[in-house]
């Protein structure tokens, strides 16, 4: 796989306040996926996005992909307790001429904490 | 409809013993996958199957082994466990090549002592 960098490592945030995460690659992707992972369980996909500059909002989430198509950007409005977990980008394997049969390339996670 | 299912929750290794996490899923998906995370690193892909009686190596398979001999079912071997494989695992499936989304289960956390 390729590596995703994520920045920050971890927030710690009044419950209210707005989030702002993001994603880089030195390679290009086509694909960007942010997941949620709550304590305890697997990751959950929240958003996928397929267009260099496509904006897409799931709730209080709103993911871009980056023009350069080398980052990724996740906001989150209003924050509330239960955003706490991990958000992680994710994008495909590159192709090498065939199908990447579907394997992702995870970043390190961004740990967010929401105080009430 | 229960989705990805895990066996064990939890389980304590000592080294060189040997031990199998099951990973199961009802929703007819052809492809699987098996990650390992650990702090700070994310999720990393040890193995993967696109669909019964095939499986391939991901990112980290070394100490590892899998098999598919069922669709529902993707086993992942551990011969002679070292430290270095305590680890949380997570088993994921996903529709096949035109469906995105891949579906995880709730991780086993393994120790090897």
């Amino acid at each position: 796989g390729q590596q995703l960098n994520q920045s920050p490592q971890s927030m710690f945030i009044q419950e209210g306040e707005d989030v702002s995460m993001n994603c880089t690659s030195s390679s290009i992707f086509n694909t960007w996926l942010w997941y949620k992972q709550d304590p305890g369980e697997g990751p959950v996909l929240l958003i996928a996005l397929y267009k260099a500059g496509e904006l897409t909002s799931n709730g209080r989430l709103t993911a871009q992909f980056g023009i350069t198509r080398k980052d990724s950007f996740l906001n989150i409005s209003a924050s509330i307790p239960s955003d706490v977990g991990i958000y992680f980008c994710a994008g495909p394997w590159p192709n090498a001429g065939g199908t990447s049969y579907g394997k992702l390339t995870f970043g390190q996670g961004t740990i967010l904490t929401v105080h009430p | 409809n229960a989705g990805v299912t895990q066996t064990p929750k939890f389980r304590v290794l000592k080294t060189g013993q040997s031990m199998t996490l099951l990973c199961a899923q009802d929703m007819n998906h052809e492809y699987m996958y098996w990650y390992r995370q650990d702090p700070g690193m994310g999720l990393r892909l040890i193995h993967y199957s696109v669909g019964e009686g095939t499986t391939a190596k991901g990112e980290v398979p070394d100490g590892y082994n899998v098999s598919r001999l069922k669709k529902q079912n993707f086993l992942l071997g551990l011969e002679s466990a070292a430290p270095s494989q305590t680890s949380v695992y997570f088993c994921a499936s996903r529709g096949g090549r035109t469906q995105e989304t891949q579906y995880f289960g709730p991780g086993t956390r393994l120790l090897v002592l």
